[in-house]
């Protein structure tokens, strides 16, 4: 059991590339999201989905966009890379979305830097 | 919308003490309030959960109590250990899909 995974750990990019962040995780877990942490900010949401063929838009969506195909997948696109997303974005899963036991489990990073 | 705050933002003891981490939310409407914990460069992990029902959790040495109508929760930490050193993040679910909102985080280091 794995848990959440994320891919690449560290990624430089210049502006106005595209990339795909990498999100997996193995719990059979119907909800995933995506969080950024920027200094000073602590972590804000900027999509999640409940389950497959799913998606909302959380604090921070513009310059991002996101599909689930799979219960297992949940990528996270920037579609033309600027300097302001330069951060550590973080993904989460939990089982029963919005319950009130839900634990939130989240993945190792991946931190990003757009120059 | 959920404000969450934690106070202090680090912290510095000696090995040994008993402290206290102070997190205060705005709207009183939750469903949990979770503590992580995050170590330098790497990811949350979960320490503890308190459904919006439950005034405390314990996990070891660690107690996590919550008031839900003032909008506090503490995290106690007890005969603290330098492997304790990290920043502490609490955040609150207010049910709609999950969504957390999270504090900036207490900065803890336990010397010896």
């Amino acid at each position: 059991n794995a848990g959440v995974t994320q891919t690449p750990k560290f990624q430089v990019l210049k502006t106005g590339q595209s990339m795909t962040l990498q999100c997996a995780q193995d719990m059979n877990h119907e909800y995933m999201s995506w969080y950024r942490q920027d200094p000073g900010m602590g972590l804000r949401l900027i999509h999640y989905s409940v389950g497959a063929g799913i998606t909302d838009q959380g604090e921070v969506p513009n310059g991002y966009n996101v599909s689930r195909s799979t219960t297992e997948d949940f990528p996270l696109r920037l579609l033309s890379a600027a300097p302001s997303q330069t951060s550590v974005y973080f993904c989460a899963s939990s089982y029963l979305g919005g319950g009130a036991t839900d634990t939130q489990y989240f993945g190792p990073g991946t931190r990003l830097t757009v120059l | 919308k959920q404000e969450v705050t934690q106070i202090p933002a680090a912290l510095s003891v000696p090995e040994g003490e008993n402290l206290v981490l102070n997190c205060s939310f705005t709207d009183s409407a939750i469903y949990n309030l979770q503590w992580f914990r995050q170590d330098p460069g790497k990811g949350l992990t979960s320490l503890l959960l308190i459904q919006s029902s439950q005034r405390e959790q314990t996990s070891g040495r660690l107690n996590a109590s919550l008031d839900k109508s003032s909008g506090r929760s503490t995290l106690y930490i007890a005969a603290s250990q330098p492997g304790d050193s990290a920043t502490y993040l609490c955040a609150v679910n207010t049910g709609t899909a999950s969504k957390l909102t999270f504090g900036t985080g207490t900065r803890l280091q336990v010397t010896l």
